[in-house]
């Protein structure tokens, strides 16, 4: 399955509560992305990371963070101050190292939040 | 900024028909366009992958076609069967860590 999972696979969370989403990779990718996938906007960007101890805002980074303290994991925190968070998430992970830009991407997290 | 803009969000076709999808990219420095398939319920794909010096690609049933000159670029499936069945995504990067910005992604329906 492409070596990157995500967990857990469904997460449900009363308003107010920071949720911790965990994305992990075992193919030596240096690069990880999290996305967000709302029907009918495609999938945006929330930050990404090309290497470890940086990373950097996407397009819809309010309300996000984010840690890149190993190279395999990449894990996002939904604070409170997101507006809107249920959704469905993916993280992805690519090789700088390849001749390919390709993102291969985790089987994703739905994010429930009533 | 950059945007990809994708066409048609929703397309119906007859199994054994061709399947067109069109985008559109804003920012002239892109030189990396794939294109991504989501079945229901699934992650994302790569089925098949563009650079900005080639202007076609096949892939037995798939090609993509770019023209630079005018910002677009397009999936064509061929001989569609009911498995084609899914949302593709297009999307496009600039050679800045592989950031990809995607299309809204169109839903293609193969009616057997």
């Amino acid at each position: 399955d492409g070596g990157i999972t995500q967990s857990p696979k469904y997460l449900f969370r009363k308003e107010g509560q920071n949720v911790t989403l965990s994305c992990e990779q075992n193919l030596n990718h240096d690069a990880m992305y999290w996305y967000r996938q709302d029907p009918g906007q495609g999938l945006r960007l929330i930050y990404y990371s090309q290497i470890v101890n940086d990373f950097q805002k996407g397009d819809i980074a309010e309300g996000y963070s984010v840690s890149r303290e190993k190279k395999e994991s990449f894990p996002l925190t939904v604070t409170s101050a997101q507006k809107n968070p249920t959704a469905f998430y993916l993280c992805a992970s690519s090789s700088e190292a390849a001749l390919t830009y390709e993102q291969y991407f985790g089987p994703g997290t739905r994010l429930t939040v009533t | 900024g950059e945007n990809v803009e994708q066409h048609p969000s929703t397309l119906s076709v007859q199994e054994g028909d061709s399947a067109v999808i069109k985008c559109t990219y804003s920012d002239s420095a892109s030189n990396y366009f794939p294109w991504y398939k989501q079945e229901l319920g699934k992650r994302p794909q790569l089925i098949i992958d563009i650079r900005s010096n080639v202007g076609e690609k096949k892939d037995q049933r798939i090609a993509v076609t770019l023209n630079k000159t005018a910002k677009h670029f397009s999936l064509h499936i061929t001989e569609t069967q009911p498995e084609d069945s899914a949302v593709y995504f297009c999307a496009a990067s600039i050679r800045q860590g592989g950031k990809l910005i995607f299309g809204q992604g169109t839903e293609l329906s193969v009616k057997p």
